[in-house]
Formats: structure tokens, sequence, C-alpha cells
């Protein structure tokens, strides 16, 4: 079965510095990887995902993140944050073999300080 | 990609009841999900809307309790019955996106308060 972990459940950053979101899966084949944002009061908006090919893969809003199989991690990155990224946001794993369902992490909030 | 048209947006319901939630996509799809969240928590898959045959439901879910429809390929409801305080959540439709390639969509979710 396919699981992700986000290991930070909260993370606070000041307007302008970096942000790193942490996301580790298990799945035994290589599956499809996900970042989802939710601002509060919202639905889900999709910033990026990974299927194949360059493992550094730009998304929405100046958001990148990077694959790393030998560490099965799939981190969340913006060098510069806005105070309107102030969210909640999810990493998810899916895959054609699990029938398309996606599964997904716990979630981390960022708060974003002036 | 695809727009998901969640409806109601939220409501307020009497334990006991029932609410039934529409999902209304503008294009054909052809995968559907329904999920869950629990307030402060993460998103938990309740079922594949599967169109023209029953739901396929995950572990933890029955159709007794979330009875889905999917009448074609742009429409989907789920039922939220006999409700009661635990069900207060926010339900989320999801299609998968347009255009080829794989990812999924979602609504803007429906807020239920069981009170």
């Amino acid at each position: 079965a396919q699981s992700v972990t986000q290991p930070d459940i909260h993370i606070t950053v000041s307007e302008g510095a970096s942000l790193e979101l942490r996301c580790n899966y298990s799945y035994g084949a290589t599956p499809y990887l996900f970042w989802y944002v939710q601002s509060p009061g919202q639905g889900l908006q999709l910033l990026l995902k990974y299927f194949s090919g360059d493992t550094l893969v730009q998304g929405i809003k100046g958001f990148e993140a990077e694959f790393k199989r030998s560490q099965s991690s799939f981190n969340l990155r913006k060098p510069s944050v806005h105070w309107s990224d102030a969210a909640e946001y999810f990493c998810a794993v899916g895959a054609r073999a699990a029938g398309n369902k996606l599964t997904f992490g716990g979630g981390t909030r960022v708060l974003v300080k002036p | 990609s695809a727009v998901i048209s969640q409806k109601p947006s939220r409501d307020i319901c009497q334990r006991g009841t029932s609410l039934t939630i529409q999902c209304q996509v503008d294009s054909q799809v052809t995968m559907m999900f329904w999920y869950r969240q629990q307030p402060g928590q993460s998103l938990t898959l309740i079922a594949t809307a599967n169109q023209g045959s029953e739901a396929t439901y995950e572990s933890g879910f029955v159709i007794d309790k979330f009875p889905i429809s999917r009448p074609n390929l742009t429409f989907s409801t789920l039922t939220v019955s006999n409700m009661s305080p635990e069900d207060s959540s926010i339900y989320l439709c999801s299609v998968e996106l347009a255009g080829g390639g794989y990812g999924y969509t979602f609504g803007s979710g429906t807020r239920l308060t069981v009170v």
C-alpha cells in the first residue's frame, strides 16, 4: 500500500525567506507525486506534479519540487515566501496500479510572519 | 482543467437527517472521487464514483452510510445518511484533469456541521 508522510505539522517563516516542506512516500514502484495547497476555507489547488523525467519540477506560484528516488522524497520549495502563501500544503501519491487513487499526507500548515 | 461546481458549499444539519451533496463538472470525465476531510485532518478517500454502476468504497466506508450516484460522466452525488456530529467534515469531489496526463482537480468542498 502507498503512504505519505509530512514530518512537519507547522512551519513558520518570515515573509521573503525561503521555504521547504518535506514529503516522504512509500510505494513499491515509481509513484506519481503531487503537491496541493489549501487556503483557509478553500478547496485544493494543484501546485505541481511529477510523473517521470526531470526530477526538478516547476509549478505555479513560484514553487518547485525535487524528486529523490534514493530518499523516497518529494520536497517542495519556494525561494521567497509571500504573505499569501500562508496555507495548508498537502503532498499526495498516486499510481495507476492503485486504481488512480490519491493518498494524502497529513499536511503542513505554513504561517508567514511579516 | 475541468471546472467543478459543488453544492451546497456549507450546511448545518440536525443529527439523524441526511444531506445530499452534488458535484457537477463542465466536461466529461472518466474518474470521479469523493473525499472527506475531518476538522484539522488530511483528506481520506471515501469512494470512487463509477458511471452506471455501484461506487467502489474504501475500507471503513459503506454504501448505507454514504450512498453515491453517478448517472453520467459529468455529475455525481454523495449522500451522508443518518448524520451524527462525527460526520462534521469537509466533503470534496475530485475529478481527473482534462487533457491527458495524470492528476486530479478538486471542487471547493462542502463544509458540513452536524448538531
